[in-house]
């Protein structure tokens, strides 16, 4: 069974420094990978997906990164913000349409 | 991307009681899916529901606990059935097609009292 590991679980940094977010998995037979937001109380808000083919992807100041052989994923957030403050969740889709979800790192940016 | 409402997004429920929680998709899409997520937790599906078809229960979950609807292709429904304290969580439902992005909606807040 596929297990996802997110390191770590918390992290704070002051504003405006850059950060790296890992993700990990047991099994590299993957269709793709996942990252969401999550603000306290809400649902999740997709952020990157990146498909088992590709390296990396990147939208505004996230960038993922892909290593399927090695079973790792990162998400870079550069210049954090306050706004950046949440929890991001790692998903990878094994191709049954499931979605195994690691188990978040809560992200605190201090102004 | 998909716009995916539910509703309640909370509750407060007594033991013994059952909640039927509503997920409306802005668009057609094939499959739904439920996901749970108890406090401190990630998220873990429950079952997958096609439109036509009843729905494909995750290991651990049961159709008598965990009735579902999908009565057409934007529509679904997951009823929580007689309710215990042990089913407080966040429910989930989502959308996702083949290797396109999975989206949720808000979410529905549950406590058993």
């Amino acid at each position: 069974k596929q297990e996802v590991t997110q390191i770590p679980a918390a992290l704070s940094v002051p504003e405006g420094e850059n950060l790296v977010l890992n993700c990990s998995f047991t099994d590299s037979a993957i269709y793709n990978l996942q990252w969401f937001r999550q603000d306290p109380g809400k649902g999740l808000t997709s952020l990157l997906l990146i498909q088992s083919s590709q390296r990396e992807q990147t939208s505004g100041r996230l960038n993922a990164s892909l290593d399927k052989s090695s079973g790792r994923s990162t998400l870079y957030i550069a210049a954090s913000q306050p706004g950046d403050s949440a929890t991001y969740l790692c998903a990878v889709h094994t191709g049954a349409n499931n979605l195994f979800f690691g188990t978040g790192t809560r992200l605190t940016v201090i102004p | 991307s998909a716009v995916i409402s539910q509703k309640p997004s909370r509750d407060i429920c007594q033991r013994g009681t059952s909640l039927t929680i509503q997920c409306q998709v802005d668009s057609q899409v094939t499959m739904m899916f439920w996901y749970r997520q108890q406090p401190g937790q990630s998220l873990t599906l429950i079952a997958t529901a096609n439109q036509g078809s009843e729905a494909t229960y995750e290991s651990g979950f049961v159709i008598d606990k965990f009735p579902i609807s999908r009565p057409n292709l934007t529509f679904s429904t997951l009823t929580v059935s007689n309710m215990s304290p042990e089913d407080s969580s966040i429910y989930l439902c989502s959308v996702g097609e083949g290797n396109q992005p999975q989206h949720f909606g808000d979410g529905t807040r549950l406590s058993i009292l």
